[in-house]
């Protein structure tokens, strides 16, 4: 079956530091990937996505690529804000109109 | 972007009552919903596909019984906890693909907190 594994957090970091999250995953064929933020007390909003190999997805100055040689979905950022500071879920999908899997969510803090 | 919107946003309830979440999609026409229900500091644990004009499908280990689901339109699916105990506090948030997507990009409600005294 599918599955996504994402770095555990909490992940603490000074403003203007570089992020990356790590994300894995497992699925047949070739899913769309996706990375989701909730801020706290929130629902989730959809932060990137990419739907086939080597796409780089882009979002307020996140990235991620598909990598499918090594089934992987890395967030990065550049330079960190307070505002980002929240929990991220990587996700996949094979279907159309089919259910997420999400990984285990990493949380997000930068500190001014 | 398509919007879901949930309601009500917050509700605290007594043991023994029921309480009705509803998930609207409001721009858009979606066939099938999720539920979703998230821990604190959890991931969120898909609960049920609801499917418009036929019956809910119910992840393992989840009642059905307890959890009603009725997806009576196709912008409308309903979550009833039935008989609310202490630890079906939680926060609920439901999904919906555009159905036209094909890349199942789904759309999130912002989910509704339930805390049962």
């Amino acid at each position: 079956g599918n599955s996504v594994t994402q770095m555990e957090g909490p992940v603490t970091l000074s403003e203007e530091a570089f992020l990356t999250i790590n994300c894995t995953y497992t699925a047949t064929g070739y899913p769309s990937l996706f990375w989701y933020v909730q801020y706290p007390g929130e629902g989730l909003q959809l932060l990137l996505k990419a739907t086939k190999a080597d796409d780089k997805g882009s979002n307020k100055g996140f990235e991620a690529t598909y990598r499918k040689e090594t089934t992987s979905f890395h967030l990065e950022k550049g330079s960190v804000q307070v505002s980002d500071s929240a929990v991220y879920f990587c996700a996949l999908s094979n279907n159309a109109g089919n259910m997420l899997t999400f990984g285990g969510g990493t949380r997000l803090m930068v500190k001014p | 972007g398509a919007v879901v919107s949930q309601h009500p946003s917050w509700v605290i309830c007594k043991s023994g009552t029921s309480v009705k979440i509803e998930c609207r999609s409001l721009d858009f026409q979606a066939t099938t919903m999720f539920w979703y229900r998230q821990f604190p500091k959890q991931s969120l644990m898909l609960m049920a596909t609801s499917n418009e004009g036929s019956k809910a499908t119910y992840e393992q280990g989840v009642e059905k019984d307890k959890f009603l689901i009725n997806h009576a339109s196709l912008t409308l699916s309903t979550l009833t906890v039935t008989s609310a105990h202490p630890e079906d506090s939680s926060f609920y948030i439901c999904s919906a693909p555009e159905a036209s997507d094909p890349y199942n990009e789904q759309f999130f409600g912002p989910g509704t907190r339930l805390t049962v005294l």
